[in-house]
């Protein structure tokens, strides 16, 4: 068990609608990131968020949107869902380490299905 | 930008068989560099990481080289065992940036034979 929670395991929603997936990070780490797995694209950045502030980001749709709360939880939202969004979503957590080669601990991640 | 490359899978291999996976990076600066392996239904898992050149990460038999001349950090393993079929990512990220992102390959699907 990694530590980082995230909910739902599984969403199967139509084209067009909202989806919120939701992530708590391990106890004390302030950042999450949101990673998109698909067949095609492999393991791609999505966002950072660290401490509540956005820190990075990478190939986000603009139809999609995430935040961090005071609470260190994170969701992501993702909008106006098409086919081609299916796909498993991961949530990481990591705390600060000089030096670099901070350790990401990720959830098991939510699939979603779009129909 | 930065980027990873590794070989193609799925890698098939027998019992006790020899393990190589393959992994190139292009990065500016001296990045951090990690493998991590996703068991079937699971996120993925840190497996072993390097922080600098010529730094040797090792985990439950695997070990990676950090190659800086060649920009590399292939893993090996020199008996495998069914248990480690899996899919294997190399990844970086950027030293020295607190809480960095990390930058995934593609991923190398391992499958182990009895």
């Amino acid at each position: 068990d990694s530590g980082v929670t995230q909910t739902p395991k599984h969403l199967i929603t139509a084209t067009g609608q909202r989806v919120t997936l939701r992530c708590s990070p391990r106890s004390g780490d302030l950042s999450v990131y949101w990673y998109q797995q698909s067949l095609d694209q492999g393991l791609q950045f999505l966002i950072q968020y660290y401490n509540g502030e956005e820190r990075a980001k990478g190939n986000i749709l603009e139809r999609f949107s995430a935040q961090q709360f005071p609470d260190l939880h994170s969701e992501l939202n993702l909008s106006s869902l098409e086919l081609g969004d299916s796909a498993l979503y991961f949530c990481a957590s990591s705390a600060p380490q000089g030096g670099g080669g901070e350790k990401l601990f990720f959830g098991s991640g939510t699939q979603l299905s779009v129909l | 930008g930065n980027s990873v490359t590794q070989m193609e899978g799925p890698v098939t291999l027998s019992e006790e068989a020899f393990l190589t996976i393959n992994c190139t990076y292009t990065a500016t600066g001296y990045p951090s560099l990690f493998w991590y392996v996703q068991y079937p239904g699971e996120g993925l898992q840190l497996l072993l990481k390097a922080t600098k050149a010529d730094d040797k990460g090792s985990n439950k038999g695997f070990e990676a080289t950090y190659r800086k001349e060649t920009t590399s950090f292939h893993l090996e393993k020199g008996s495998v065992q069914v248990s480690d079929s899996a899919v294997y990512f190399c990844a970086l990220s950027d030293r020295g940036n607190q809480g960095g992102k990390l930058i995934f390959g593609q991923g190398t699907e391992l499958s182990v034979k009895p």
